[in-house]
């Protein structure tokens, strides 16, 4: 099973609301990732979790707020988002080290 | 420079031929290599991995040349499901760098 979920599958949320992005993976993997991705553009890398500590953090602003509650679970907190925030938000999981990727289906975000 | 480049095409061609995307990396420890098919609006998926020198799969072929640091990859017998954005991928460490993907469309 190579299956990453995610919800929710749409989000419309206005620029003062607070949402979360929810990611789930059962397969062991002990790195998990957001990534962000806008029309015609490659994923974009924004935080990264290896055994539930925060890795890296690719210069997000504050407004997205990465959590790890277990081994299995993801979350991205929004908060005072922008329109230009408007994106796909890609979760994914890898094995340790230097295994592939492999991507839930996203949430696709509108910040009106 | 960017970590990982791509050609962004189009790659417009027939059903049946042979195509192949090329692909450089500039970071010398990159560990592995991956190539992903991303459809319209969907998330990528995984198509092949290369760990060493490269792999094969169905109609599907990769190549990694660490000395030129490129990988490649070959699609024979194109069919018009093959249509799709290509990315090419490298990894170092838990960092994975993509390219801008090769856009391909497989026409009747």
């Amino acid at each position: 099973d190579t299956e990453v979920t995610q919800t929710p599958k749409h989000l419309v949320m206005g620029m003062t609301n607070k949402k979360s992005l929810k990611c789930e993976q059962h397969m062991g993997h002990r790195a998990m990732y957001w990534y962000k991705q806008k029309a015609k553009k490659p994923p974009e890398l924004m935080f990264v979790y290896s055994y539930e500590k925060l890795s890296i953090n690719e210069s997000v602003p504050s407004r997205f707020s990465p959590e790890c509650p277990n081994s299995s679970l993801l979350n991205l907190h929004l908060h005072a988002l922008q329109p230009e925030d408007s994106a796909l938000y890609l979760c994914a999981s890898s094995p340790p080290s230097f295994y592939e990727q492999y991507f839930g289906p996203g949430t696709r975000l509108t910040v009106t | 420079r960017k970590e990982v480049e791509q050609d962004p095409g189009p790659f417009n061609v027939p059903e049946g031929a042979t195509v192949a995307f090329n692909c450089t990396y500039s970071n010398s420890a990159s560990q592995s290599f991956f190539w992903y098919r991303q459809d319209c609006r969907k998330e990528p998926k995984l198509l092949m991995s290369v760990y060493s020198s490269g792999n094969e799969d169905g109609r599907f072929t990769a190549q990694l040349n660490r000395a030129s640091q490129y990988i490649s990859l070959l699609i024979r017998d194109s069919k018009l499901s093959d249509s799709a954005t290509y990315l090419c991928v490298a990894n170092t460490g838990n960092q994975f760098y993509f390219g801008t993907g090769t856009s391909l469309t497989v026409i009747p």
